[in-house]
């Protein structure tokens, strides 16, 4: 199975400050063929389900506001909310979706300061 | 746009069968559109995925569940279920069914829309 590492577990970051959420997995999810890195990172609110926000490693979901934006390719990914806002506080959760099993990683608590 | 709904008991005893169902609106689990998913999220082991279906009866599973996992749909009632067998403790979680929408990538896409999620417990 493809193992999905995120970093911090957790972070505290000031309301209008950068947010950072990086990804690793233990082997690439480039496809070669179409250039695609099948990576995708869910929000989750506090008693909700996951929610899909950024797939392909870096296209927003449609109706994800433009603040979260996700980079990366090959097996080092990030998640970036570029100016945090007060409903922005869940947890969140990386998902490589290049094989199966699809794996996830074990998620990052973000908070405000 | 596609909603889910889990239902099924919320208590099951060590060694039974957890038996859950998801209800689909606005899309149909006879469509080649789409694959049906299982997704469990425990405090111990995160969110594991369990499963999919497809239209055409094709099946994955999570080799991690040892043959203990049965996916299946009932086109009449535009519903997908899953089996559990032989439950312990550890099958303790909230249950997700969730959506994949397919395209050139087949199955190889992100779990575009989740139901709501439904507690199991075993205990005796």
């Amino acid at each position: 199975d493809i193992v999905m590492i995120q970093s911090p577990d957790s972070l505290a970051v000031s309301l209008g400050e950068r947010a950072t959420i990086d990804c690793k997995s233990s082997q690439s999810v480039l496809n070669s063929s179409n250039n695609k890195s099948y990576l995708a990172w869910y929000q989750q609110e506090p008693g909700q389900a996951p929610k899909l926000l950024i797939y392909w490693a870096s296209t927003r979901e449609s109706g994800v506001p433009d603040r979260f934006s996700g980079s990366g390719s090959g097996t080092d990914f990030t998640l970036t909310i570029s100016s945090l806002q007060a409903e922005d506080v869940a947890v969140y959760y990386c998902q490589q979706f290049y094989t199966t099993p699809y794996t996830f990683g074990q998620g990052t608590n973000l908070e405000i300061k | 746009q596609v909603q889910l709904q889990e239902s099924g008991p919320g208590l099951v005893k060590p060694s039974e069968t957890l038996s859950l169902t998801c209800t689909v609106s606005g899309g149909s689990v006879s469509s080649g559109s789409y694959y049906w998913s299982w997704i469990r999220q425990s405090p111990g082991k995160g969110l594991e995925y369990i499963g999919y279906i497809f239209y055409s009866g094709s099946i994955n599973y999570n080799p991690s569940l040892k043959g203990r996992v049965t996916i299946s749909r009932d086109t009449s009632k535009n519903q997908f279920s899953l089996k559990l067998s032989f439950v312990t403790a550890a099958d303790t979680a909230v249950y997700y069914c969730a959506k994949i929408s397919r395209d050139t990538s087949g199955p190889f896409n992100p779990f575009d829309i989740w139901g709501q999620g439904t507690m199991v417990t075993v205990s005796s």
